[in-house]
């Protein structure tokens, strides 16, 4: 079972309605929580960061939340455009020993129709 | 502002060559990975580099080897490819407390 489950796996919505995509792990301990987006052939890049003392933070039209007490964080998309269609995946940063490793989610497909 | 650089892009192997993937990056961040992205199954780590000195295995690290050349390169190398490696590879580095983590824009790799 993947310690990072995203729902869900994918989504389709019309431009300019808003969306929430959710993220639940299991890992532990927590160091941080990052929201990526990835287009179609492109590397991820990062839209949020949060540690675990952090409720919320926005970035644009871009909203995270993190809740560590149930270990839920949702990524809200606000006014959608076309060229947020992409992936968005959630990815976990847990202390491994002397390292930080990153646990990622298999992340979520938005298409945004005209 | 180069960031993460891969090369190459590109690559189509024959069952049985070797290559070598390469990775460089300037933002003097201390850690440096190597992932693999196929269909449905989401990013997966292959071999990671804490620091300038040390290299440890990830989730799938069978069938590759790495070198961390420097702070700056860490590359990744396939022996003997296979088919099942054919996939998209990503190089991503980070700063010590995990924050700055950067990817590269990926090389496309196909094993025939």
């Amino acid at each position: 079972k993947n310690q990072v489950e995203q729902s869900p796996q994918s989504l389709i919505i019309l431009e300019g309605k808003n969306c929430t995509l959710q993220c639940n792990y299991t890992v532990s301990p927590f160091s941080n929580l990052r929201w990526y987006k990835q287009d179609t052939g492109r590397g991820p890049v990062s839209l949020t960061i949060m540690t675990f003392s952090e409720n919320t933070k926005s970035n644009g039209r871009y909203t995270a939340t993190l809740d560590a007490d149930t270990k839920q964080s949702s990524l809200h998309i606000t006014a959608s455009q076309l060229s947020d269609s992409a992936s968005y995946i959630c990815v976990v940063r847990v202390r491994s020993g002397g390292s930080y490793i990153p646990t990622f989610g298999r992340g979520t497909s938005l298409i945004v129709h005209p | 502002n180069a960031g993460v650089t891969q090369t190459p892009k590109f690559q189509v192997l024959k069952t049985g060559q070797s290559m070598t993937l390469q990775c460089a990056q300037d933002m003097n961040h201390n850690s440096m990975y190597w992932y693999r992205q196929d269909p449905g199954m989401g990013l997966r780590l292959i071999y990671y580099s804490a620091s300038e000195g040390t290299t440890d295995k990830g989730e799938v690290p069978n069938g590759y080897n790495v070198s961390r050349l420097n702070k700056r390169e860490f590359s990744l190398r396939l022996e003997s490819a296979a088919p099942s490696q054919t996939s998209v590879y990503f190089c991503a580095s980070s700063d010590a407390g995990g924050y700055g983590y950067t990817f590269g824009s990926g090389t496309r790799l196909t094993v025939v």
